[in-house]
């Protein structure tokens, strides 16, 4: 499975943008980056996902690099209510195989915006 | 439109009981998998569900049960509870673009 490192944390400044990178060097050709979040104790968030080409939604951008191996979820003015935990995930196939997929999470970044 | 459901959201078990994890989506999605969380770590994967009818094994199966008689359900089943089950468990249901939605949690405590 392609496995991802995040930093553990990280801090920004309320208003500013957040730019939260992740290594997925393992990847394969056909496998997407999913970023989540999770607030507190809440469940999962979805942002943003993205197979090669750069990415962008209401919430935040995806840049992928041209070989693949790394990613940067970019939140553009971060707020306070940003503070969370971010998993960069690799989208992998189900055990069973039968076109599904799953996703394996890590201990991802925790952002801390400070006011 | 709720989303998924899942309840309870707090429960507590003595050692050996059992009890279901209920898990409702009311978006026609055909995916679905469990999830628990312990303090500190990620999520892992208990059970998933690719259809109605068809279950399998993701990292963590051990000690729980699943069935999808239906494609809006999707209940965990705790066989015979343990301490090391004390967990937050998550709930998600995946649409066709590939988003995953989830629920709000279970906490449970297994004493």
């Amino acid at each position: 499975d392609a496995k991802t490192t995040q930093p553990p944390s990280m801090d920004c400044a309320e208003g500013r943008a957040a730019n939260l990178p992740c290594n997925h060097s393992t990847i394969s050709g056909n496998e997407y980056v999913y970023w989540y979040r999770q607030i507190h104790s809440q469940g999962p968030q979805y942002i943003i996902h993205g197979l090669k080409n750069n990415e962008t939604n209401e919430m935040a951008s995806l840049i992928i690099t041209e070989d693949r191996k790394s990613s940067t979820l970019i939140l553009p003015h971060a707020t306070l209510r940003d503070t969370a935990v971010y998993y960069c995930i690799v989208r992998v196939p189900a055990y069973s195989g039968a076109g599904s997929y799953q996703l394996t999470f890590g201990k991802g970044t925790k952002l801390s915006v400070i006011p | 439109n709720a989303g998924v459901t899942q309840t309870p959201k707090f429960q507590v078990l003595k050692t050996g009981q059992s009890m279901t994890l209920q898990c409702a989506q009311d978006m026609n999605h055909e995916y679905m998998s469990w999830y628990r969380q312990d303090p500190g770590m990620g999520l892992r994967l208990i059970h998933y569900s690719v259809g109605a009818g068809i279950t399998d094994q993701g990292e963590v199966p051990n000690g729980y049960n699943v069935s999808r008689s239906t494609t809006e359900d999707f209940p965990l089943r705790l066989l015979s509870a343990a301490p090391s089950q004390t967990s937050v468990y998550f709930c998600a249901s995946e649409n066709r673009a590939g988003g995953y939605t989830f629920g709000s949690g279970t906490r449970l405590t297994v004493v």
